[in-house]
C-alpha cells in the first residue's frame, strides 16, 4: 500500500499567518493516464471531511483561494496563505492514484 | 444539491455483521463517479474500505479481505456497505462519501 506521511502532526498558528503542511507519499502518484490523484481534505470538529484540493492543485468550488496546492511525483505541499478561525481542524491528503486508496495520518491546525 | 446520509445501527455485537446504507439525493449513482465507503477510527486515522462505481464494478481494500460487501439498490438511489464478523477494531464513524461530497457519518459501536 501507498504510505502518505503527512508533516507536522500539528501546527500552532496565529489568524493572518501562513503556512504550509507536507505530504510524501512511499511511491509516485503519477497515473498512467498523466493525472495525478492527490486530494487535500479539511475536518472541521463535528463535521465531516470537506474536500479542499484534488488533482494536486485544483481549488474545489467554493473553496478560498488562500488554499492552494502544489507538488509532483512523491512530494506534495498545502498552504494556506493567511489563516482564517474558520480553518481551524485536522487536514489530510489522500491518495487515489493507487488502490487502495490511503490517507495521510493527518495535520491538526490549532490557534497559538 | 447533491446530498448523501448514512443511516444504520450504532451498535453492533462481536462477530455479527454491520449493515449501513447510504442515501444519495440530488445526483444520480448510475450516472458517474465512484462511491465510497469511508471510515474514521477513534483518533485521526482514516481508513478508505471501497467503492462501488457509477457502472455497479465494485473496488475494496484488501485489508478487509472477503468481510466486506458493498451493493446498490438504484431504484432507491442508495448503495450500502455490510461488513461480516465485526470486532471491537471496527469501532469507527463511517461515511459514505463520493470525495467532494460526504454524509454527516454514523457512529458505529462493537461491543457486547
Amino acid at each position: 500500500d501507498v504510505v502518505l506521511t503527512q508533516t507536522p502532526p500539528t501546527l500552532s498558528a496565529t489568524i493572518g499567518q501562513s503556512v504550509s503542511i507536507s505530504c510524501r507519499s512511499s511511491q509516485s502518484l503519477l497515473h498512467s493516464n498523466g493525472n495525478t490523484y492527490l486530494n487535500w481534505l479539511l475536518q472541521r470538529p463535528g463535521q465531516p471531511p470537506q474536500l479542499l484540493i484534488y488533482l494536486v492543485s485544483r481549488l474545489e468550488s467554493g473553496v478560498p483561494n488562500r488554499f492552494s496546492g502544489s507538488g509532483s511525483g512523491t512530494d506534495f505541499t498545502l498552504k494556506i496563505s493567511g489563516v482564517e478561525a474558520e480553518d481551524l481542524g485536522v487536514y489530510y491528503c489522500v491518495q487515489s492514484t493507487h488502490a487502495p486508496y490511503t490517507f495521510g495520518a493527518g495535520t491538526k491546525l490549532e490557534l497559538k | 444539491e447533491i446530498q448523501l446520509q448514512e443511516s444504520g445501527p450504532g451498535l453492533v455485537k462481536p462477530s455479527q455483521s454491520l449493515s449501513l446504507t447510504c442515501s444519495v439525493t440530488g445526483y444520480t449513482i448510475t450516472s458517474g463517479y465512484d462511491w465510497s465507503w469511508i471510515r474514521k477510527f477513534p483518533g485521526n486515522k482514516m481508513e478508505w474500505m471501497g467503492y462501488i462505481s457509477y457502472s455497479g464494478s465494485t473496488n475494496y481494500n484488501p485489508s478487509l479481505k472477503s468481510r466486506i460487501s458493498i451493493t446498490r439498490d438504484t431504484s432507491k438511489n442508495q448503495f450500502f456497505l455490510q461488513l461480516n464478523s465485526v470486532t471491537t477494531e471496527d469501532t469507527a464513524t463511517y461515511y459514505c462519501a463520493r470525495w467532494n461530497y460526504w454524509g454527516q457519518g454514523v457512529m458505529v459501536t462493537v461491543s457486547s
